[in-house]
């Protein structure tokens, strides 16, 4: 079965860190594009963060560049999100999501998990 | 505030078709493709609709898609109960970064 399973998530201080990780089965990884999209409670989608099959382009919405980043290892099957200097407004949950191979859709999602940041 | 707009809801009764707009600019839905994924209450999004109109397998031919410009729109048609959920609309931007809408929350009545 084709699935993303995102852990890492909790309850971090304002100007803390926390690195969520999604772990990929069932297909390819390293073929794959990925991407995160977080989504704040009772909010709609945010795209966060992409990143390449073999790393070599990565990208940031402006209101993580410079505080967030995104790496993978093919090796382990698994896509990660450091997250430094977190923000309040950085509250939400967290989901990677798969991008389809020839496409740009995100064919797979996680299940989620959830980032709160408060003191 | 999403750089993609959308009304915030939508309603049906059950059997109608509804419409779900998406409004955005040159550089995201004039120029690239329109994507638009369900979420379900309580469950990760879906991808419902790529390349403006195509449907991914599994998903009823109920939905479509359709782009004219900088505008898109999602209907669906014999609106069901288990349709009732947030819609979202979503372009790749030429600024190079993903951008949604705020999302369309569908009542079936």
């Amino acid at each position: 079965e084709v699935q993303l399973v995102e852990s890492g998530g909790g309850l971090v201080q304002p100007g803390g860190s926390l690195r969520l990780s999604c772990a990929a089965s069932g297909f390819t990884f390293s073929s794959y594009s990925m991407n995160w999209v977080r989504q704040a409670p009772g909010k709609g989608l945010e795209w966060v963060s992409y990143i390449s099959s073999s790393s070599s382009t990565i990208y940031y919405a402006d209101s993580v560049k410079g505080r967030f980043t995104i790496s993978r290892d093919n090796a382990k099957n698994s896509l990660y999100l450091q997250m430094n200097s977190l923000r309040a407004e950085d509250t939400a949950v967290y989901y990677c999501a798969r991008e389809a191979l020839g496409e740009f859709a995100f064919d797979i999602w996680g299940q989620g998990t959830m980032v709160t940041v408060s003191s | 505030q999403s750089v993609l707009t959308q009304p915030p809801s939508a309603s049906g009764t059950p059997g109608q078709r509804v419409t779900i707009s998406c409004s955005g600019s040159s550089s995201n839905i004039g120029s690239n493709y329109v994507y638009w994924y369900q979420q379900l209450p309580g469950t990760a999004p879906k991808l419902l609709i790529y390349r403006n109109n195509q449907r991914p397998s599994g998903v009823p031919d109920r939905f479509s898609g359709s782009k004219s410009g900088t505008s898109a729109s999602l209907a669906i048609s014999g609106l069901r109960s288990e349709d009732e959920a947030d819609y979202y609309c979503a372009a790749w931007d030429d600024s190079l970064s993903w951008v949604f809408g705020g999302g369309t929350k569908l009542t079936v009545l």
